[in-house]
């Protein structure tokens, strides 16, 4: 079974507007940590947003915010006021296991593209 | 700030050749990674390590070997090149201490093989 899924291959957004990128994963592990990488047509992989299994917020990180549905298995990500710079790839990852070694296992990504 | 910093940027090969992806880092990280990233499919990891002479193989190790003789660095070595390698990888590094621990990634290694 996928352990991370992102349903979305594409989306397009009107600039200054907010968009919704889903996230859906699958552990069984207590301990986790959820992260948002962004890889524009440049391809680095930037960093973004991190939200942990016991953290009781949400995190934000400027425009980006993260929605963390735990019952639900989700951890979208929440871009607002969208940028023309935005338009990139999308990843989210997970990483499983308190004080383990285990790296991060990757979804297949959402293409965002910011119309002006 | 150099962060992770991977050689070459890119590279063409021959069926059956072979060659080293160097990956460095400088923030004394004590983890390091190599995924392979294929069009439609996220990263998939292929080797780690947790620290100098310690690897563990990831999701896709066929083909490659890794080594880890010091903290900064951690090359990729493919033995016999095959057409299904062509791919680009990239190397990761974080701070030990669970699952909180974000990782920093270098710029990619474009690899086509033919």
């Amino acid at each position: 079974a996928q352990k991370i899924t992102q349903t979305q291959p594409g989306m397009f957004v009107q600039e200054k507007e907010a968009v919704t990128l889903d996230c859906t994963y699958d552990t069984s592990d207590p301990s986790y940590g959820l992260f948002w990488y962004k890889q524009p047509s440049s391809g680095e992989m930037i960093f973004l947003i991190y939200q942990g299994s016991y953290d009781q917020q949400n995190a934000t990180e400027g425009r980006y915010s993260l929605n963390f549905q735990k019952a639900r298995k989700s951890a979208n990500l929440v871009i607002s006021a969208s940028q023309l710079g935005d338009s990139a790839m999308y990843f989210c990852a997970m990483r499983e296991g308190l004080g383990s070694a285990r790296q991060l296992t990757f979804g297949s990504g959402t293409q965002l593209t910011v119309l002006p | 700030n150099a962060g992770v910093t991977q050689t070459p940027k890119f590279q063409v090969l021959k069926t059956g050749q072979s060659m080293t992806l160097q990956c460095a880092q400088d923030m004394n990280h004590e983890y390091m990674s190599w995924y392979r990233q294929d069009p439609g499919m996220g990263l998939r990891l292929i080797h780690y390590s947790v620290g100098a002479g310690i690897t563990d193989q990831g999701e896709v190790p066929n083909g490659y070997n890794v080594s880890r003789s010091t903290t900064e660095d951690f090359p990729l070595r493919l033995l016999s090149a095959a057409p299904s390698q062509t791919s680009v990888y990239f190397c990761a590094s974080s701070r030990a201490g669970g699952y909180n621990q974000p990782q920093h990634f270098g710029d990619g290694t474009r690899l086509s093989i033919l």
